[in-house]
C-alpha cells in the first residue's frame, strides 16, 4: 500500500523553527518528485515548496523562499521541510504529496494524513 | 503567477442532481489541470488529470472537460459521499504550482 506519514508539526513562537518529515512506503520513493502543500485553518490549498527525484532541484513558494527547505534522503525514504523564522502566517496543515510522474499536469496523487502547525506567542 | 477562479463558492444541490464546477484560468494552461476533492479532516484526493483524464478508482459520474482558460469538472448524479470540498490546480507555468480557492459542495 503506498503511503505518506508526516511528523514532526506542533506549536512554535514567532521566529522559530520546525523540521517536518514524510516517511514513505509502498513505492519506489527515489523515483518520485516530492511537495509540499499547506492548508491554513478554513482555508484552500497554498502549493509550498517540491523537490525532484535526486534532490538536486527544488522550488519554493515565494512566500516561503529563503525561510524553509525542502530535502529528501532517498536511503531513508523520507521527505524533509525545515521551516524556520516562522511567522503566524505560517500556521497551517502541512502535507506531503507525491507527484505522478510521465503525466502533462503532473498531478499529485498520493497525499499524507498532514501534520499541524501552530505558531503564536 | 497564473491565477485559479473557481465559481461558484458554494453550490446547494441534493444527492441525484447534477454538479458543474468551474476553473478559469488567468492564462492558457493548455490541459495541464488537475482537480481534487477534499472531505473534511481529510487529505485531498485526486480525481482527475489533464483535464479530463478520471485517476485510479475514481467513479465515472466524476468527468473533467476544458482546455485553455476553461475548465469544469462535472459529476452526473450526486451521491451522498461526493458533498466536499473541490479544487483545481495548474501546472503549465510553474512554480509555483498554484491551486483555485475551492468550491463547497453542499447538500440543499
Amino acid at each position: 500500500e503506498v503511503q505518506l506519514v508526516e511528523s514532526g508539526g506542533g506549536f512554535v513562537q514567532p521566529g522559530g523553527s520546525l523540521r517536518l518529515s514524510c516517511a514513505a512506503s509502498g513505492f519506489t520513493f527515489s523515483s518520485y518528485w516530492m511537495h509540499w502543500v499547506r492548508q491554513a485553518p478554513g482555508k484552500g490549498l497554498v502549493w509550498v515548496s517540491h523537490i525532484n527525484s535526486d534532490g538536486r532541484s527544488t522550488n519554493y513558494a515565494d512566500s516561503v523562499k529563503g525561510r524553509f527547505t525542502i530535502s529528501r534522503d532517498n536511503a531513508k525514504n523520507t521527505l524533509y521541510l525545515q521551516m524556520n523564522t516562522l511567522r503566524a502566517e505560517d500556521t497551517a496543515v502541512y502535507y506531503c504529496a507525491r507527484e505522478r510522474p510521465r503525466i502533462l499536469s503532473k498531478p499529485l496523487d498520493c497525499w499524507g494524513q498532514g501534520t499541524l502547525v501552530t505558531v503564536s506567542s | 503567477e497564473i491565477v485559479l477562479t473557481q465559481s461558484p463558492a458554494t453550490l446547494s444541490l441534493s444527492p441525484g442532481e447534477r454538479a458543474t464546477l468551474s476553473c478559469r484560468a488567468s492564462q492558457s494552461v493548455s490541459s495541464y489541470v488537475a482537480w481534487y476533492q477534499q472531505k473534511p479532516g481529510q487529505a485531498p484526493r485526486l480525481l482527475i488529470y489533464d483535464a479530463s483524464n478520471r485517476a485510479t478508482g475514481i467513479p465515472a459520474r466524476f468527468s473533467g472537460s476544458g482546455s485553455g482558460t476553461d475548465f469544469t469538472l462535472t459529476i452526473s448524479s450526486l451521491e451522498p459521499e461526493d458533498f466536499a470540498v473541490y479544487y483545481c490546480q495548474q501546472r503549465s507555468n510553474w512554480p509555483p504550482y498554484t491551486f483555485g480557492q475551492g468550491t463547497k459542495l453542499e447538500i440543499k
